[in-house]
């Protein structure tokens, strides 16, 4: 069971670059996220997902984009990268409930993104 | 929306101490609270959650308590080892629509041998 694979662990990339950060889940989870992890800021919500086809922002949204066209997927777009976008990202999944239970979020390995 | 604060930062213990950490949350409808932790270079991994209809539940050396009429929780970790040393996270949310946890800044355990 893989559970959440991210690509690839680690990254540099030259300011103005775009790329593209995958993720992909295996337990038909509906809900999906991504993080960025900053020293002293915790895990900071970009953009999640609550099924394919539907996507929203998070805590600090821009300068990225997401699509969902499967369930299995969650790609995280950079589209023009900054140093300020120099981090660690998380993609996490869970099921998506609407009785009185929540289930775990499961994370990804993580990506390590350096812009110089 | 959700605000979660949690303290302290960084905790520092000897080997075989216990270790504290706390959260509040601001929301009242939130109802489930799980713990995190992350090792170096992992992402973060579940260890134990609560939900709102329990007050405390453990698991071997790991314990959570849920005060809901104070909207805090803890994480309590007792006969501290050094694999124990990590970046905890706690995190609240609330059942129906969409499922967005908030997450804690996160706790630096140390425990030193």
């Amino acid at each position: 069971n893989a559970g959440v694979t991210q690509t690839p662990k680690f990254q540099v990339l030259k300011t103005g670059q775009s790329m593209t950060l995958q993720c992909a889940q295996d337990m038909n989870h509906e809900y999906m996220s991504w993080y960025r992890q900053d020293p002293g800021m915790g895990l900071r919500l970009i953009h999640y997902s609550v099924g394919a086809g539907i996507t929203d922002q998070g805590e600090v949204p821009n300068g990225y984009n997401v699509s969902r066209s499967t369930t299995e997927d969650f790609p995280l777009r950079l589209l023009s990268a900054a140093p300020s976008q120099t981090s660690v990202y998380f993609c996490a999944s869970s099921f998506l409930t609407s009785g009185t239970r929540n289930t775990e979020a499961f994370f990804g390995q993580g990506t390590r993104l350096t812009v110089v | 929306g959700e605000n979660v604060e949690q303290h302290p930062s960084t905790l520092s213990v000897q080997e075989g101490d216990s270790a504290v950490i706390k959260c509040t949350y601001s929301d009242s409808a939130s109802n489930y609270f799980p713990w995190y932790k992350q090792e170096l270079g992992k992402g973060p991994q579940l260890i134990i959650d609560i939900r709102s209809n329990v007050g405390e539940k453990k698991d071997q050396r790991i314990a959570v308590t849920l005060n809901k009429t104070a909207k805090h929780f803890s994480l309590h970790i007792t006969e501290t080892q050094p694999e124990d040393s990590a970046v905890y996270f706690c995190a609240a949310s609330k059942a129906g629509g969409s499922y967005i946890p908030t997450f804690g800044r996160g706790t630096s355990l140390i425990v030193h041998p």
